[in-house]
């Protein structure tokens, strides 16, 4: 059993790239998240999907978009990226107990 | 929006030490969670609970809900209990989390 698994695990963006994170689950599990940690800050939800096709909004949701296509998959895009999204990504589901992906590096420079 | 304090935010201990962290949370939940953060930074799920106490191995959580506290304590700690340990609470909608505490175990 994967678990949950996130790529990539480091990355480096210029100014105004964009890319997507993927995350994808095997545990059949309907809920799932976007957490981003910062020194000092703790990690904070960006947005999650409750369901196949559904996303929201969470407490830091601006300036990244989501889509839960398949059940799945949860991907995380940033549009044009800012030095203030330098952070450490998480993904995570649950049925419960949550489990996490091993994160993802980000650094925009 | 819920509050989630942790203290005490750094502990150094000596191994075999007796260790609690503290979890205080400001309006009601629906489950109470304690995570684990290794050193190499992979976030594990130690314990969710809502009531009562819980025991898994060295570990255990205990919640008050009347007084929105919980608290994780080690027995017997060891060096490989080495990390940072986090309390969060919520349920469907995401987790709200405290910002750690880190714990040393000095063989």
């Amino acid at each position: 059993n994967a678990g949950v698994t996130q790529t990539p695990k480091f990355r480096v963006l210029k100014t105004g790239q964009s890319m997507t994170l993927l995350c994808a689950q095997d545990m059949n599990h309907e809920y799932m998240y976007w957490y981003r940690q910062d020194p000092g800050m703790g990690l904070r939800l960006i947005h999650y999907s409750v369901g196949e096709g559904t996303t929201a909004k969470g407490e830091v949701p601006d300036g990244y978009n989501v889509s839960r296509l398949k059940k799945q998959n949860f991907l995380l895009g940033l549009e044009s990226a800012a030095p203030s999204q330098t952070s450490v990504y998480f993904c995570a589901s649950s049925s419960g107990i949550a489990f996490f992906g091993q994160g993802t590096r980000l650094t925009v420079v | 929006k819920n509050e989630v304090e942790q203290s005490p935010q750094n502990l150094t201990a000596q191994e075999g030490e007796f260790i609690t962290i503290n979890c205080s949370y400001s309006v009601g939940i629906s489950a109470l969670h304690w995570l684990q953060q290794h050193p190499g930074g992979g976030i594990v799920s130690l314990f969710m609970l809502s009531s009562g106490k819980k025991k898994h191995g060295r570990l255990i959580a205990t919640i008050n809900i009347q007084e929105k506290h919980s608290s994780l304590h080690i027995t017997a700690s060891h060096p490989r209990d080495s990390a940072v340990y986090i309390c969060a609470e919520g349920g469907a909608d995401g987790l709200t989390f405290g910002k750690g505490t880190h714990l040393i175990i000095q063989p």
